[in-house]
This record gives C-alpha cells, structure tokens and sequence, in this order.
C-alpha cells in the first residue's frame, strides 16, 4: 500500500455513459498524476496537477475527458459519452514537489469496463 | 518514437541472479535512469534510479556505463514473487513518466 488510494476499483459501465473516478493522494505530495494502462502496455500519461493548478495535458485527453484537483487534495476523472476503447485502467500517482528523485507513488487503479 | 527499448521477456529460475538491460541510444545529458515494477492489477512502483556509474538498494543494483546509452538492473537471488513487468524510463525534466512496453519477468521453481 503506497498510501494513494482510489475509488471505485472497479467499474462497469454501458457506452454512451458518464463516469467519475476520484484519487486521495498522500497528504503532503503537491503534484498528482492520472494515467491509463490498456492490456500489454505501459500506463500512458494523461494530466497532472500541481497543487490545484492542471498544468499539462496529454493528446490523449479527448474533451469527453475532464480532471479536477479542487483545494489541491482529491482528484476526479470524469469521462463523459464512455466509449468501449475507453476500457482501460485509470491510474493515479503522486508526489512531492519535483525534486531530484523520479517515484511517483501509485494507486491501486480503477479498472473501467465500457460494455 | 520510444526512447529506451528493452527486452520483451525474461525467464529465471528461482534464486538466480536476474540482469535486465535497457537501451536508451539517444538519452539527454539531463536525463536520469529510473526502473519500475508492476504487478498485475497493481500500480507500478519505484524500483531505482540512477544517472552514472552504479546504484544499490535494498531491492536492486542499477549499472550504467560511462556512455549511458544503456543501463543494466540486477535482481539478486529472485523469488516467485518477483515475477512482474520491469520498466526502463529515462525521465528528463519533464515530470511526468513515459513508460513503454517493459519487460515480463517470469520467475519459477
């Protein structure tokens, strides 16, 4: 247990839906991340926040795709219209203000079926 | 236009020592070497990083040679449980990861 947690775990839902997901980071990182992971690949950076500020986001963040940091704590990943190459996992990380170490502490995920 | 490349698969027996190594031809001279694992249905963790010569913690030795057009993770004496996907990144000063395909470990008795 990294100390990022994610909600739901898992989540199943019928195209054309909207879905939310939400990230608690650890408490004092002021940068947090959300990345997708399809099956046999990598995760693939989507946005990242510092503090409440987005400050970056990937091609691959449609505008079906919007995040969220409100007060700089939670996240939330809502995905609007879902549609069946949406399944994937949504992965959230974190970390404190970039330093010279690379980690990023990592969530469990949150596995989306889009049916 | 991946920036490292390394070995799709990997399989050890347990107890062996496990070498890993990643190409990374066009790195930038601001460019750390950072490793990852992943379990399945896990987040990736933090394994190492390092920018020259060599690095050791308590899980892994991470080798790069003076050019550091490659790197070389060590696993000493592998378990079962280190069956997992071993990734090679070579963040800049960008913050955040790009990860490719990685390589699958397979450990077994």
């Amino acid at each position: 247990d990294t100390g990022v947690s994610q909600d739901p775990r898992h989540k199943i839902t019928k195209r054309g839906q909207n879905v939310t997901f939400r990230c608690d980071p650890i408490s004092e990182h002021n940068r947090l991340y959300w990345y997708r992971q399809t099956l046999g690949q990598g995760p693939e950076f989507l946005t990242y926040f510092q503090n409440e500020a987005q400050l970056e986001k990937s091609r691959l963040l449609s505008d079906r795709f919007s995040a969220e940091r409100p007060k700089g704590s939670f996240s939330t990943l809502e995905i609007q219209r879902t549609e069946q190459g949406d399944s994937a996992m949504y992965l959230c990380a974190s970390t404190p203000a970039v330093g010279s170490s690379y980690e990023q502490y990592f969530g469990p995920g949150t596995r989306l079926t889009v049916t | 236009l991946a920036k490292t490349t390394q070995p799709i698969s990997m399989d050890s027996y347990e107890g062996q020592e496990v070498n890993i190594t990643c190409s990374h031809n066009n790195i930038a001279t601001n460019d750390y070497i950072t490793w990852y694992q992943q379990f399945p249905s896990q987040g990736p963790r933090f394994i190492i990083q390092g920018y020259k010569t060599k690095v050791t913690n308590e899980v892994a030795s991470l080798f790069i040679p003076a050019d550091r057009k490659s790197s070389t993770l060590s696993l000493p004496r592998v378990s079962l449980s280190d069956t997992a996907v071993y990734y090679c990144l070579n963040p800049g000063t960008a913050s955040k990861l790009t990860f490719g395909t990685g390589t699958r470990l397979q450990v077994t008795l």
